[in-house]
């Protein structure tokens, strides 16, 4: 067990609604990426957060958006949910130490499963 | 952007058999992670590789960091039922900016009784 945890484990949205998905990091990590992963694929990355602020992106829209908290818990925010959105959301925990340019390894939550009707 | 091409895409083995699996990217990574995922959990770590030419073993899993930085291939000898499941390779590239690991599209592993 990786440490990480996620909420809720299922979701069912209808089109058009808005999301809002939580993590919860490995107790000692500082570092929260997000992740999509359609069925039969692996995992895209979506975003991440570094001391509350967003560290990078990967190739999705703006009506994705997440926060950080001083407690390095986080959410994932989706608006106006489409058919495609429809997935398996993971969250990656890391630790980035101070002054250094890049994270140690991530460990993941085990997913939300989010169905867009 | 860079992809990650995993092969095979799926396996059926017997019980016992030795299994290989291989990834291979259009651009050099930093570090090849392995990652296993059953049904309905997030991906599992099971090998970490941090240098060009590292040979890393967890238990029955063998994995390499290949030389030229854009391959990785991952072994798993005397296979068992548990080992069931599909496997990922991931790279990540450190170059400063955010650190998003790139996925391979997985190995689905299947032992037949």
């Amino acid at each position: 067990e990786t440490g990480v945890t996620q909420s809720p484990t299922h979701l069912i949205k209808t089109r058009g609604q808005q999301v809002t998905l939580r993590c919860s990091s490995q107790s000692g990590h500082n570092t929260v990426s997000w992740y999509q992963q359609a069925l039969g694929q692996g995992p895209q990355f979506i975003f991440q957060y570094y001391r509350e602020e967003e560290n990078g992106r990967g190739n999705f829209p703006p009506r994705f958006s997440g926060l950080q908290f001083p407690n390095y818990s986080s959410e994932l925010n989706v608006n106006a949910l489409e058919l495609d959105d429809s997935a398996l959301y993971l969250c990656a925990s890391s630790l980035q130490p101070q002054g250094a340019i890049f994270t140690d390894t991530q460990y993941f939550g085990p997913g939300t499963r989010l169905t867009v009707l | 952007g860079q992809q990650l091409n995993q092969s095979p895409q799926s396996m059926f083995i017997q019980e016992g058999e030795d299994v290989s699996m291989n990834c291979t990217s259009s651009s050099i990574f930093n570090t090849w992670l392995w990652y296993k995922q059953e049904p309905g959990e997030g991906p599992v770590l099971l090998i970490a590789l941090y240098k060009a030419g590292e040979l890393t073993s967890n238990g029955r899993l063998t994995a390499q960091f290949g030389i030229t930085r854009k391959d990785s291939f991952l072994n798993i000898s005397a296979s068992i039922p548990s080992d069931v499941g599909i496997y990922f390779c991931a790279g990540l590239y450190s170059g400063g900016g955010a650190d998003g690991l790139t996925f391979g599209k997985g190995t689905h592993l299947i032992i037949q009784p």
